[in-house]
């Protein structure tokens, strides 16, 4: 069966450290992988797309990778804040069909000051 | 950056009656537009796609005559929820995607509908 699985369970940090959050998916070929920041009671707001044929994209403090081989995306947060403290979403871009996403259930990260 | 905005944030009503949500693009125009839906603690579950001047497709599951969905420009989504009931009450969330050229591999999502049925 088609699944795709973040960590379940809320990841603390302490402020400064680097936040990595895991993307697993199962049984899909994504052409893109996305990540977006959701805050409770708020849509969800893109932070970085990667596709299939990249290894690494950065956005300031953001960094994403994408493994297809092992069917992983990793999503680091460097000098991480206390407002970086949100649930963060991976979502699978088909490249086909209607080209809606695909969403993980997401994993919170709570950063400590 | 792209905008979609949403109306209205929130919205109680009672059971049987009927719920407009509007879904705008405010600096593009976009040709397709995604209703979602996420219930507490739960992720963002497709309900249905639309595309500007054409029917909508609905996720297996999703009743398309209780949630009416109209693409009437290339600016503007609507979700009409018919007879809301309490199981009904959910976080609506829309998204959309620009037509052609860059920038159309990213959706776009709308801050969310919180839907209350009493």
């Amino acid at each position: 069966s088609q699944k795709i699985e973040q960590n379940s369970e809320a990841l603390n940090i302490q402020e400064g450290k680097t936040a990595t959050l895991t993307c697993n998916y199962t049984n899909y070929s994504p052409a893109y992988l996305q990540w977006y920041r959701q805050d409770p009671g708020r849509g969800p707001v893109f932070l970085l797309l990667i596709r299939e044929n990249e290894k690494e994209k950065r956005k300031e403090r953001l960094k994403v990778t994408f493994d297809t081989t092992l069917k992983q995306s990793l999503f680091h947060i460097t000098a991480s804040q206390p407002a970086d403290s949100a649930t963060y979403l991976c979502a699978l871009d088909m490249k086909a069909g209607r080209r809606a996403l695909t969403f993980g259930s997401g994993t919170r990260l709570q950063v400590q000051p | 950056g792209a905008v979609v905005s949403q109306h209205p944030s929130w919205v109680i009503c009672k059971s049987g009656t009927s719920v407009k949500i509007e879904c705008r693009s405010l600096d593009f125009q976009a040709t397709t537009m995604f209703w979602y839906r996420q219930f507490p603690k739960q992720s963002l579950m497709l309900m249905a796609t639309s595309n500007e001047g054409s029917k909508a497709t609905y996720e297996q599951g999703v009743e398309k005559d209780k949630f009416l969905i109209n693409h009437a420009s290339l600016t503007l989504s609507t979700l009409t929820v018919t007879s809301a009931h309490p199981e009904d009450s959910s976080f609506y969330i829309c998204s959309a995607r620009a037509g052609g050229g860059a920038g159309t591999d990213t959706q776009y999502f709308g801050p969310g509908t919180r839907l209350t049925v009493l």
